[in-house]
């Protein structure tokens, strides 16, 4: 059974402090994405990597950056939150090729920036 | 304008009904055509995909893709209260070498009431 964990369902934090979110994959999956789900909006990605150290930047990447040192981790990193960054953020993982489409979600984190 | 549109709900409905979502696109690139279905407090999960045009059939549940109208549609089939969740739909292009994204749309909220 496919496994994707994030190490937090809720967090709270502080206008200017460095967040980390932390998501690790258990299905040897080439891709990884990070996700935010706000209400009217839908899932907007942030960055996606394909490989161990590869990164690319998706629809919204202003405010964050990312790090893959290992294929199962994939990081999230809020360099300096801000309200505007309060939402649910979701990982997800697929393979590279084949089921491409199918993307694994783990269960979300809800940040709220105060 | 969005490359993918859809109408958010929510939209309720009686058990047993017939049940119609919908999106467009914009992007005559997409080739994969994806349905994915949100349980609230969950990840999203893959629930259907088609590849190009056509219909696929799945159950109570068949995705049908026009290309040429660039419009998509999931049907449900004798509706039940487990389906209530908010339904996505995703969209993408043909695989290549540096990783695939998806597309999504906003999302339909769907209750189906006893």
């Amino acid at each position: 059974d496919v496994k994707v964990t994030q190490s937090s369902r809720y967090l709270v934090k502080r206008t200017g402090e460095k967040v980390f979110l932390e998501c690790v994959q258990d299905m040897d999956h080439e891709n990884m994405f990070w996700y935010r789900q706000d209400p009217g909006l839908g899932l907007r990605l942030i960055y996606f990597s394909y490989d161990v150290k590869m990164k690319e930047k998706g629809d919204i990447p202003e405010g964050y950056s990312v790090s893959r040192e290992k294929k199962e981790r994939f990081s999230l990193i809020l360099e300096s939150a801000s309200t505007n960054q309060t939402s649910m953020y979701l990982c997800a993982s697929s393979f590279g090729s084949g089921r491409f489409y199918e993307q694994y979600f783990g269960p979300g984190t809800r940040l709220t920036v105060t | 304008q969005k490359e993918v549109e859809q109408d958010p709900g929510p939209l309720s409905v009686p058990e047993g009904a017939i049940v119609s979502l919908n999106c467009t696109y914009s992007n005559s690139a997409f080739q994969y055509f994806m349905w994915y279905r949100q349980y609230s407090r969950k990840g999203p999960e893959l629930l259907m995909y088609t590849y190009s045009s056509g219909n696929k059939e799945d159950g109570r549940f068949t995705a049908q893709v026009d290309k040429s109208s660039k419009y998509i549609s999931l049907f449900i089939r004798d509706s039940q209260p487990s389906d209530s969740a908010t339904y996505l739909c995703a969209m993408s292009g043909e695989l290549t070498g540096g990783g695939n994204k998806l597309t999504f749309g906003t999302g339909t909220q769907l209750k189906v009431e006893l």
